[in-house]
């Protein structure tokens, strides 16, 4: 069974672009969820989503990140500008039942904004 | 605010002998607790789980023990083997609400030395 994918694995761009991360969960999955992994923060969530619809995006730092599940299978991270302070690992994972099954991580996108 | 705590940011032990990661928690709401293992690179791979109704439950080299009153969960893995260097996270969900999140600790890098 193919595991939640995630695009691109590596982004080097320069301040000021835009960045979209891109995620496909696990078929049939109902849940996901978008966080970020730097060393002062550690695993931080970001937003997540219950069958396409946003629940909570209270961890999305700033009006520059959003995100969006258009449909079951499909689900984007942009950054928009993208700052220095933006670099890090992005991950994404998918769920059945939410907090009542175990979350399926994908092997994250590593960002570097310069 | 932190609710899922682990406090010793690294742990060294010989190959053979046992590895204990500790875990503590503040929201005496969590009922459903999980441990994730990552290498680097990788995404964080789901371990073992226990729900509150149970003190401890096993898999393999793997038992997860639970102590509701002093909140608090451990990891324990027997015997260790170099293959189990990674960074383990412990995790914790309150099934009951609907918000349906899971709530991450910082991890602990495990060492596992010849």
């Amino acid at each position: 069974d193919a595991g939640v994918i995630q695009s691109p694995r590596h982004e080097v761009t320069e301040m000021g672009q835009e960045v979209t991360l891109r995620c496909k969960p696990i078929s049939g999955h109902d849940y996901l969820f978008w966080y970020r992994q730097t060393m002062m923060r550690g695993l931080e969530l970001l937003i997540y989503f219950n069958n396409n619809v946003p629940i909570d995006d209270s961890g999305m730092p700033e009006d520059r990140f959003s995100a969006k599940m258009p449909n079951a299978s499909f689900s984007t991270l942009k950054i928009q500008p993208s700052e220095p302070r933006d670099s890090a690992v992005y991950f994404c994972a998918s769920s059945l039942l939410g907090g009542s099954q175990p979350q399926h991580f994908g092997d994250g996108t590593r960002l570097s904004i310069l | 605010d932190q609710q899922v705590k682990q406090n010793s940011p690294s742990l060294s032990v010989q190959e053979g002998r046992i590895s204990i990661l500790n875990c503590d928690y503040t929201n005496s709401m969590f009922d459903y607790f999980l441990w994730y293992k990552k290498y680097p690179a990788e995404g964080p791979t789901f371990l073992i789980s226990i729900s509150s109704i149970k003190d401890k439950n096993e898999d393999g080299r793997f038992t997860v023990f639970l102590n509701k009153s002093a909140k608090h969960l451990s990891l324990h893995i027997v015997p260790s083997q170099p293959g189990d260097s990674a960074v383990y996270f412990c995790a914790a969900s309150d099934r009951g609400s609907t918000l349906g999140r899971l709530y991450f600790g910082r991890g602990t890098q495990l060492t596992v030395w010849p």
